[in-house]
């Protein structure tokens, strides 16, 4: 079975503190693809980042880093020097489907307070 | 130039009503999908298509009918709302073909939520 498991429900954090979100993935498939999805309180979702199962090197865009382990299963996202800007749910995925539909994890509500 | 658009964004309606949502791509995909998110933000697939064919369906009730005129196009019909359906519903397209093999690297487009409310 496919399964993405972000087990941090809710995160709060200060202005330019440095936040991790958790992502645990399971799958049978040798070649996957996780994808990463926020979702500010307007409500649309916006594709964040791709990483397929053949690359392990880590990834940065900004204040934004990946780090994907395959030996952990695990796909975490970092957000340095947080800002309110930041404050969103943030999604986990995996390409499990057969048609190439996302399996999602529950989310993280990330808070960047002033 | 809104890639995945759908419509309306709001939607409040009483128990028992049948309503519709419809979703438009322009971006040329051959597959789209319907997703649920409940109150607790959780997403779930309930259907894809691809160039109008029904590919999959999760087991949602059948007073959930979508409907896909064209590649473009794929409508979601719900007959005897309950209360039970309020949630928000994405659209979203991929650019995986049918006899292809899977675009799994490919991001699904997602349109900006449908908000349905039943009372």
């Amino acid at each position: 079975a496919q399964k993405v498991t972000q087990a941090q429900t809710e995160i709060s954090v200060v202005e330019k503190e440095d936040v991790t979100l958790d992502c645990v993935y399971e799958t049978r498939d040798t070649t996957y693809y996780l994808f990463w999805y926020k979702q500010p309180p307007s409500g649309e979702l916006v594709f964040l980042i791709r990483r397929n199962s053949f690359d392990e090197q880590n990834e940065i865009s900004g204040r934004y880093s990946w780090n994907f382990q395959k030996s952990t299963s695990s796909f975490n996202f970092t957000i340095t020097a947080s800002q309110v800007v930041d404050s969103a749910v943030y999604f986990c995925a995996l390409s499990g489907g057969s048609q190439g539909n996302l399996i999602f994890g529950k989310g993280t509500k990330l808070s960047v307070k002033p | 130039d809104t890639a995945v658009s759908q419509t309306p964004k709001y939607l409040v309606t009483q128990m028992g009503n049948d309503k519709s949502i419809k979703c438009e791509q322009n971006l040329g995909h051959d597959t789209m999908y319907w997703y649920k998110q409940d109150s607790k933000k959780f997403l779930k697939i309930m259907f894809s298509y691809n160039n109008k064919e029904l590919i999959i369906n999760e087991t949602v009730p059948n007073r959930f009918s979508p409907k896909s005129p064209d590649k473009a196009h794929l409508n979601l019909h719900i007959n005897s709302l309950e209360l039970g359906d309020s949630a928000v519903y994405f659209c979203a397209s991929s650019p995986h073909r049918l006899g292809s093999p899977v675009r799994r690297d490919s991001p699904l487009h997602f349109g900006n939520g449908t908000r349905l409310t039943v009372t």
